[in-house]
C-alpha cells in the first residue's frame, strides 16, 4: 500500500515552546488529510481535516488557534502545537487520501510530550 | 453522531486460539466498516473492510461480518499466531467533504503467546 511518512515519532518539549510534526505522503497524492489524537486506552479522536491549499476544518472543542494545520502542497501537512502545554501531551497521528473513495494511510504517529 | 464501540483489552491468548472482537456501531445512514492493525512503532493499516450489509471482509485469515441488524462487524480468526500481536481498532466511515471520514473505537491490545 501507500506510504504515508510522519516525523518526528517522537518528541519532549518545555512548557510555552512550540512543536512541529509533519505528515508527508510519499507515493501519491494526498488531496485530503486528517490529524488525530489519542489518549491512553482511548480512541483516536479526530481534531481537524485539511484539504490541500484551502484552510482545515476543526472538530467542536479543537482549538484552531492552538493546533495549526498547514497543508500547503499535495505531498504534505503540518501540524504545529503552540505554547504547549502539559496537558498537551499525547499521541499524534496523520493520516492522508487521494479522494472520497479511496483509502485511508496512516502514519507512524507522534508522541509528544510537554515538561 | 457517529461511535464505535469495541470490545476493551487486553486479549491475551495462546497461539492457535480462537479470537473473537467485538464490535459495535451507531450511524447515520449507512457507513462502511473497517478493522485496522497498528503493530508496535508502526502506523495503522487496513485489515479488512465491508462497505454494505451482510459483506464479508477477509484478509490474513481474519473476517468479519457487516450486520446491519445488529449493528455489529465483530473480528474473528480461527487459529492466531505470535506474530498477530498488536492492537486492533474497529472504525467506521462516512462521506465527509471530498473524502470519507473515520470514527474510530478505543483498540483492543492482543498479545499471543508461543
Amino acid at each position: 500500500g501507500a506510504v504515508v511518512s510522519q516525523h518526528p515519532s517522537r518528541v519532549i518539549c518545555k512548557s510555552g515552546t512550540s512543536v512541529k510534526i509533519e505528515c508527508r505522503s510519499l507515493d501519491f497524492q494526498a488531496t485530503t488529510m486528517f490529524w488525530y489524537r489519542q489518549f491512553p486506552k482511548q480512541s483516536l479522536m479526530l481534531m481537524a481535516t485539511s484539504n490541500e491549499g484551502s484552510k482545515a476544518t476543526y472538530e467542536q472543542g479543537v482549538e484552531k488557534d492552538k493546533f495549526l494545520i498547514n497543508h500547503a502542497s499535495l505531498t504534505l501537512s503540518t501540524l504545529t502545537v503552540t505554547s504547549a502545554h502539559p496537558e498537551d501531551s499525547s499521541f499524534y497521528i496523520c493520516s492522508a487520501t487521494g479522494g472520497l473513495n479511496t483509502e485511508a494511510f496512516f502514519g507512524q504517529g507522534t508522541r509528544l510530550t510537554v515538561v | 453522531g457517529d461511535s464505535v464501540t469495541q470490545m476493551e483489552g487486553p486479549v491475551t491468548l495462546s497461539e492457535e486460539a480462537f479470537l473473537t472482537i467485538n464490535c459495535t456501531y451507531t450511524a447515520t445512514g449507512y457507513p462502511s466498516l473497517f478493522w485496522y492493525v497498528q503493530y508496535p512503532g508502526e502506523g495503522l493499516q487496513l485489515l479488512l473492510k465491508a462497505t454494505k450489509a451482510d459483506d464479508k471482509g477477509s484478509n490474513k485469515g481474519f473476517e468479519a461480518t457487516y450486520r446491519k441488524e445488529t449493528t455489529s462487524f465483530h473480528l474473528e480468526k480461527g487459529s492466531v499466531q505470535v506474530s498477530d500481536s498488536a492492537v486492533y481498532f474497529c472504525a467506521l466511515s462516512v462521506p465527509r467533504g471530498s473524502a470519507r471520514q473515520l470514527t474510530f473505537g478505543s483498540g483492543t491490545q492482543l498479545t499471543v503467546l508461543p
